[in-house]
């Protein structure tokens, strides 16, 4: 069973567009990370959302928390072919005593230029 | 800085084998968690180790066990590998600064053993 459900799963769009991609849980977190992943490396971690509601930017990115925080989006304006990869969103549920931390199920894109 | 070093990068092994897989973690850190990645999926958890200990552990069997070194390196064993366990092993360090944490600070991955069992 996934903490974190993403969607949708694959995305391949032109260079230019825009996407949206979303991270949702029954489960309350105390932050969410996203990352992005490409072929033969680790994921890299791109942000951290702690406040419910929180907006955050990384130049045509845009990342948001929840206001009950259980889910998140990330935004990414004129795709590049550069954006290509696997992204992830990552979070430690507050009902979790323990140090697991989820990763969702993913959402590869391609950029096609 | 150093960053998260694993090794070996690639392997192929029989089902019934064992495998040990190594991590260093990332100067500075103190933490190591393991994840397991299939294909196109998000890493799911393994285990984690702080101050040489296991320190939680996901839905895996007790074939997969592992040990952290005085020098905050780690190691990932798997026994009698299964046709399954064909994956992507990631290493990932951290600094905690207790057992528990909030989850908020930064995962540091290695480019992962992408271990083959045939």
């Amino acid at each position: 069973t996934q903490l974190l459900e993403q969607s949708p799963q694959f995305l391949s769009i032109q260079e230019g567009e825009n996407l949206t991609v979303y991270c949702n849980s029954s489960s309350v977190f105390s932050s969410l990370q996203w990352y992005r992943q490409e072929p033969g490396e680790g994921p890299v971690l791109l942000v951290t959302v702690v406040t419910g509601g929180e907006v955050k930017k990384l130049k045509r990115l845009t990342f948001q928390f929840g206001d009950a925080r259980k889910d998140s989006s990330l935004h990414i304006t004129a795709a590049q072919p550069g954006d290509t990869g696997l992204y992830l969103c990552a979070g430690k549920p507050l009902s979790n005593t323990g140090n697991q931390f989820y990763f969702g199920t993913g959402t590869s894109l391609t950029v096609i230029p | 800085e150093t960053g998260v070093t694993q090794s070996p990068t690639h392997l192929i092994k029989t089902r019934g084998q064992q495998v040990t897989l190594r991590c260093s973690s990332q100067s500075g850190h103190n933490t190591v968690s393991w994840y397991q990645q299939a294909l196109g999926q998000g890493p799911q958890f393994i285990f984690q180790y702080y101050r040489e200990e296991e320190n939680g552990r996901g839905n895996f069997p007790p074939r997969f066990s592992g040990l952290q070194f005085p020098n905050y390196s780690s190691e990932l064993n798997v026994n009698a590998l299964e046709l399954d366990d064909s994956a992507l092993y990631l290493c990932a360090s951290s600094l905690e600064r207790r057992v528990f944490s909030s989850g908020a600070n930064v995962l540091t991955f290695g480019a992962g053993s992408r271990l083959t069992v045939l």
